[in-house]
C-alpha cells in the first residue's frame, strides 16, 4: 500500500521566519509530487508541484525533492499569519491517483 | 481558471435517505474524483472516473455509488445514508497524463446525516 507520511503538527513559527514542512513516501516509483494548502473549512488548493530532484522556487515557496531518500519538503520564507493552514503532501506515479498525506498544521504567530 | 462546482454545499439528511451529490467541471478534464475528508483520517478516495461511463473504486467505496453520464459531470450517490457518512465530500478533476495529474478541487459539500 502506498503511504505518504507527514507530521501532523502543529508546527508553530513566528512571523517572518522560515517554515519547513516535510513529507516522506513509500512508493519508489513515485514521479510527481504536490503541495496543497487547506484553510479550515475550505477545500485544498494547489501551491506547487515538483517532478525532478532538487529545488523548485515559486515566490516565497520552495519545494525540495530527494527521490533517493523518498523525501519531499516545502519551505515557506517570510512566513505570514495568512500562511496558517494545513499543508497536504500528495504523490502519484504515472496514471495512478494521488495519494495524500494527512497534512501538517502550520501556525504562524504575529 | 479551473472551475469545479459542487452544487450542494450544506446538506442535512435523515438516515436511510438517498443522497445525490453533484459535481461539474469546466476544463474538459478526463479524470474526476470523489473524496471524503474527516478529522484525523485525511483525504480518502471513494471513487474515480477516467472517462464517461467508466468508474473505478477508490479506498472506501462501500455505501457509495457514482455516475458519469457526461464528461463534465460526476455524481456521488449514497443509496441509504447512514450517520457514519457524515463528512465533508470533495469533488476533484484532472487531465489524464503520465506526467503527474494535478487535481483541482471543488469547494466541498458538508453532509450531516441525522
Amino acid at each position: 500500500q502506498k503511504e505518504v507520511e507527514q507530521n501532523s503538527g502543529p508546527l508553530s513559527v513566528p512571523e517572518g521566519a522560515i517554515a519547513s514542512l516535510n513529507c516522506t513516501y513509500s512508493d519508489r516509483g513515485s514521479q510527481s509530487f504536490f503541495w496543497y494548502r487547506q484553510y479550515s473549512g475550505k477545500s485544498p488548493e494547489l501551491i506547487m508541484f515538483i517532478y525532478s530532484n532538487g529545488d523548485k522556487e515559486d515566490g516565497r515557496f520552495t519545494a525540495q525533492l530527494n527521490k533517493a531518500s523518498q523525501y519531499v519538503s516545502l519551505l515557506i520564507r517570510d512566513s505570514q499569519p495568512s500562511d496558517s493552514a494545513t499543508y497536504l503532501c500528495a504523490v502519484t506515479s504515472g496514471y495512478s491517483t494521488l495519494t495524500f498525506g494527512k497534512g501538517t498544521m502550520l501556525l504562524v504567530s504575529p | 481558471d479551473v472551475k469545479v462546482t459542487q452544487s450542494s454545499r450544506y446538506l442535512v439528511k435523515r438516515t436511510g435517505e438517498k443522497v445525490f451529490l453533484e459535481c461539474v467541471q469546466d476544463m474538459d478534464h478526463e479524470n474526476m474524483f470523489w473524496y471524503r475528508q474527516d478529522p484525523g483520517l485525511g483525504l480518502r478516495l471513494i471513487y474515480f472516473s477516467y472517462d464517461v461511463k467508466m468508474k473505478e473504486k477508490g479506498d472506501i467505496p462501500e455505501g457509495y455509488s457514482v455516475s458519469r453520464e457526461k464528461k463534465e459531470r460526476f455524481s456521488l450517490i449514497l443509496e441509504s445514508a447512514s450517520t457514519n457518512q457524515t463528512s465533508m465530500y470533495l469533488c476533484a478533476s484532472s487531465f489524464r497524463t503520465t506526467s503527474g495529474n494535478t487535481i483541482y478541487f471543488g469547494e466541498g459539500s458538508w453532509l450531516t446525516v441525522v
